[in-house]
């Protein structure tokens, strides 16, 4: 089935560590996304991904770094520079055609210790 | 700036209710909207989406919007609820300028049995 994985589903952190979220999609999607869901905020946009080797800063991207090396992965870090990292991360891709929806991952929930 | 409103953060209903759930955008040309919903431990699904054409859309379980352009809105409706219902709400604006997806803030959807 195809879909998109990420891993792990739980992560914790100790303050002043970077640590990297796995995105993964066997979608043949060219966009991939990173949102942050806190409570009350809905989802906001921290970085995106149109082509291979190629990425936007979202709505939030301070303290967070992506690379798109292969169409298939967007790993997220989360650096030591986010002095609020704990949040549910949710990964999305869609297809290139303008308007198609986004598909989601199951998220990672990222919580410092 | 893009945004997307949705008043209401925590509805609650008891089964057999009919919803609505509003949501707001501002954006002054051709817009995209989408409702997705997230049910307790699992990730975003598409529950229905507008492109252009008939303003009142149908989407899965029964669920329906309305896009009223003159009223910047694209409102979730469903004639009668039920327990499995419950889930957080969000209403999205795909703007292929920016090839971004702007979410609202969710509306979490409590149904009582």
């Amino acid at each position: 089935d195809g879909g998109i994985t990420q891993s792990p589903k739980y992560l914790f952190r100790k303050e002043g560590q970077n640590v990297t979220l796995s995105c993964e999609q066997n979608l043949n999607h060219d966009a991939m996304y990173w949102y942050r869901q806190d409570p009350g905020q809905g989802l906001r946009l921290i970085y995106y991904s149109q082509i291979v080797n190629d990425f936007q800063k979202g709505d939030i991207a301070e303290g967070y770094s992506v690379s798109r090396e292969k169409k298939e992965s967007f790993p997220l870090t989360v650096t030591s520079a986010q002095k609020n990292p704990t949040a549910f991360y949710l990964c999305a891709s869609k297809p290139g055609l303008q308007g198609e929806p986004q598909h989601f991952g199951d998220g990672t929930r990222l919580s410092i210790l | 700036a893009q945004s997307v409103s949705q008043h209401n953060h925590h509805v609650i209903l008891s089964e057999a209710a009919s919803l609505e759930l509003g949501c707001n955008y501002s954006y002054g040309g051709t817009v995209n909207l989408f409702w997705y919903v997230q049910y307790p431990g699992q990730h975003l699904q598409l529950l229905l989406k507008y492109f252009s054409g008939d303003p009142l859309v149908k989407g899965i379980k029964g669920f329906e919007a309305e896009f009223i352009k003159s009223k910047f809105s694209f409102n979730l409706r469903k004639p009668s609820v039920q327990w499995s219902d419950t889930a957080e709400y969000f209403c999205a604006l795909y703007r292929g300028s920016a090839r971004q997806l702007t979410f609202g803030s969710g509306t979490q959807l409590t149904v009582l049995p």
